[in-house]
């Protein structure tokens, strides 16, 4: 089982349109990033949560550590936000990442 | 501006032949990860480093060999003895143990042909 589970796998969606991607996991954590994968591979940091909110332009992020869950909304959805979004946990013991397998956004014209 | 660095975006070698990526960072980190992604898999931990001149073992290590000479490069190379080379590498980095800021670079994609 992995230690971060993603949810959808897939998400498609109309311009406009408000976005929610989850993420869960089952380890102690430290932190919590959500990542921006475009279809070149390229990846984009995109948060780093610990606790709360935060909030960039178009894109907030949430956490909840006692129910060890996290969220990544977009607002008024673009074509442009395309891409694969990965949930990354730092253990709280230990070295290691841990990495969802990722959720691919296609946001429709 | 501080960041970590890896190039180059894309690459492509032959069967058969040993390739480094480079991975830079001027954040003034300790430590340092490499990871390989698979389509349809997450990433998966393949060597890090928390300090100058010590590396250890991820999860699939085998094919690979790092080296840490100096704190702001973590050099990663495929060996001929990976099976299966193709994939999309990313590296981070992090301040330390105690630490829980991290950054991440852009990845590179390797082709082997």
């Amino acid at each position: 089982k992995n230690e971060v589970e993603q949810s959808p796998q897939n998400l498609t969606a109309q311009e406009g349109e408000f976005i929610t991607i989850n993420c869960s996991y089952s380890v102690g954590i430290s932190a919590l990033h959500w990542l921006q994968q475009h279809p070149g591979g390229g990846i984009v940091s995109l948060f780093m949560l610990s606790s709360g909110k935060k909030k960039h332009g178009r894109l907030i992020a949430t956490i909840n550590i006692q129910e060890k869950h996290s969220s990544l909304h977009i607002t008024a959805s673009h074509p442009r936000d395309s891409a694969v979004y990965i949930c990354a946990v730092k253990g709280s013991t230990g070295n290691q990442f841990y990495f969802g397998t990722g959720t691919s956004l296609t946001v429709i014209p | 501006d501080g960041g970590i660095t890896q190039s180059p975006k894309y690459l492509f070698r032959k069967e058969g032949q040993n390739v480094t990526l480079s991975c830079e960072q001027n954040l003034n980190h300790d430590a340092m990860y490499w990871y390989r992604q698979d389509p349809g898999q997450g990433l998966r931990l393949i060597y890090y480093s928390q300090i100058v001149n010590d590396f250890q073992k991820g999860d699939i290590a085998e094919g690979y060999s790092v080296s840490r000479e100096k704190k702001e490069s973590f050099p990663l190379t495929v060996t001929s003895a990976q099976k299966n080379p193709t994939a999309f590498y990313l590296c981070a980095s992090r301040i330390g143990m105690r630490n829980t800021e991290a950054f991440f670079g852009q990845g590179t994609r390797l082709t082997v042909v």
